[in-house]
């Protein structure tokens, strides 16, 4: 079975720093997206980027960007200049690419403060 | 363009009773899936319908269902509340597409409290 572990229950940053939340992953699936979702005090998930694991690319949106490493099962989300509104739950979620389904596998996630 | 709507977004409930929650997808979205959070199980999986038909569930009791109408509107309902099943209830629609191919956007959330 498919499982996602972030390690980090809470992390903080100071306002303008970086920031890096690590994920790990278990899989024996070669072909799968990787993904990166914000849950603010809202509680409304917003997907903040997606790596396909065939992309040998690692996927960057804006001052979001992510470390993939499918041998390790590793992806890491790094965020750059960080602002007041990254605060935030970040979850990492798995999807089988080759299942006729879009069920998504999360992490348990970590809460992001923002020190201004 | 509208996003995802669920209603209602709070509900509190007594054990034993039903309930009944409601999704409407983005317009063109024929995938609709449900997820529970919870503090000490996180978020899992429910069930996904597509075209209404279940097209996959996750581990729960028989105790939660769900079906999707032909506007592609998803209802679940759990019956015979427990105080465990008191949880934030997201839904999340997208395209159609499979295996994460299109992006899933997701609706504020249910949230049940059963008392």
């Amino acid at each position: 079975a498919q499982t996602v572990t972030q390690s980090q229950p809470e992390m903080s940053v100071q306002e303008a720093e970086t920031v890096t939340l690590s994920c790990t992953y278990d899989t024996s699936e070669s072909d799968y997206y990787l993904f990166w979702y914000k849950q603010p005090p809202s509680r409304q998930m917003i997907l903040v980027i997606r790596q396909e694991a065939y992309k040998q690319q690692n996927a960057t949106e804006n001052r979001f960007s992510v470390n993939f490493q499918k041998a390790a099962k590793s992806f890491s989300l790094k965020i750059s200049d960080s602002q007041l509104g990254d605060a935030a739950m970040y979850f990492c979620a798995y999807c089988y690419y080759g299942g006729a389904t879009n069920k998504l596998i999360f992490g348990t996630g970590t809460l992001l403060a923002v020190q201004p | 363009k509208a996003g995802v709507t669920q209603t209602p977004r709070y509900l509190i409930k007594t054990r034993g009773q039903q309930v009944t929650l409601s999704c409407s997808p983005i317009s063109g979205h024929r995938s609709v899936s449900w997820y529970q959070q919870t503090p000490g199980q996180g978020l899992q999986f429910l069930f996904e319908y597509f075209s209404e038909t279940q097209r996959n569930k996750g581990n729960f009791p028989g105790r939660f269902s769900g079906r999707q109408f032909s506007n592609s509107r998803s209802e679940m309902n759990v019956s015979t509340l427990e105080l465990g099943d008191s949880a934030l209830y997201l839904c999340a629609s997208s395209f159609g597409g499979t295996g994460g191919r299109t992006e899933a956007f997701f609706g504020q959330g249910t949230r049940l409290t059963v008392v």
